[in-house]
């Protein structure tokens, strides 16, 4: 079965632009997370989305929004980037999301470099 | 609110030596724990959760970790250090009714040969 992915792998922005990520969650999940992770640091929490709603949010400006549509894919958008936003961005699904006991299954992330 | 402590940056142990990685957590209620593995340019792995059943939960690849609430402590455990466990290792919080993860700032570990 495959596991999350994510779409691109890598990517490269300047400052002041928007930004696109895409994350597709193992089949039969229904929730979706996103985690920033800057270099030396660890992951910081997004946002969650379970049956295509909003169900949690982080500390991260209006600048990043996302969404997830019917099939439980997701987008991660990133308006008007800062050299700060470079990161790795992590997706995580998992079956659920409204049992705090569920598993969390990561994709392999996607690097973002702001220029 | 819940956060995670993760003692030691960097931790290098020998190979078939014990490793030993440490992790407090802060929670006004009782918490979910878990800990994740994460190799160079890869996502997270999941290694073992405690979800308030057995204290001593066992997870992959031989790794073990202890719940003890009189310590708010989840250290992992490994008895002997193999070459493919050098690794990032991250603990993270989550409490019942909040969909947030909080993970720590991740121990990298080290096997010498």
């Amino acid at each position: 079965d495959a596991g999350v992915t994510q779409s691109p792998t890598h990517l490269i922005k300047t400052r002041g632009q928007h930004v696109t990520l895409r994350c597709s969650p193992i089949s039969g999940h229904k929730s979706v997370s996103w985690y920033q992770q800057v270099l030396g640091q660890g992951p910081q929490f997004i946002f969650q989305y379970y049956e295509k709603e909003e169900r949690g949010r982080g500390n991260f400006p209006d600048r990043f929004s996302a969404r997830q549509f019917p099939n439980y894919s997701s987008e991660l958008n990133v308006n008007a980037l800062l050299l700060g936003d470079s990161a790795l961005y992590l997706c995580a699904s998992s079956p659920r999301g409204t049992r705090d006991t569920d598993t969390q299954y990561f994709g392999p992330g996607t690097r973002l470099t702001v220029l | 609110a819940q956060s995670v402590t993760q003692l030691g940056s960097h931790v290098s142990v020998s190979e078939g030596a014990l490793v030993l990685l440490r992790c407090n957590y802060s929670s006004s209620v009782p918490p979910y724990l878990f800990w994740y593995v994460q190799y160079p340019n890869q996502g997270l792995q999941l290694l073992l959760k405690y979800t308030s059943a057995a204290t001593l939960v066992k997870g992959i690849n031989g790794f073990e970790a202890e719940f003890k609430k009189s310590e708010t402590s989840f250290h992992l455990t490994k008895p002997s250090a193999h070459m493919s466990d050098a690794a990032e290792y991250f603990c993270a919080v989550r409490v019942e009714g909040y969909q947030k993860v909080t993970f720590g700032t991740g121990t990298k570990l080290q096997v010498i040969p």
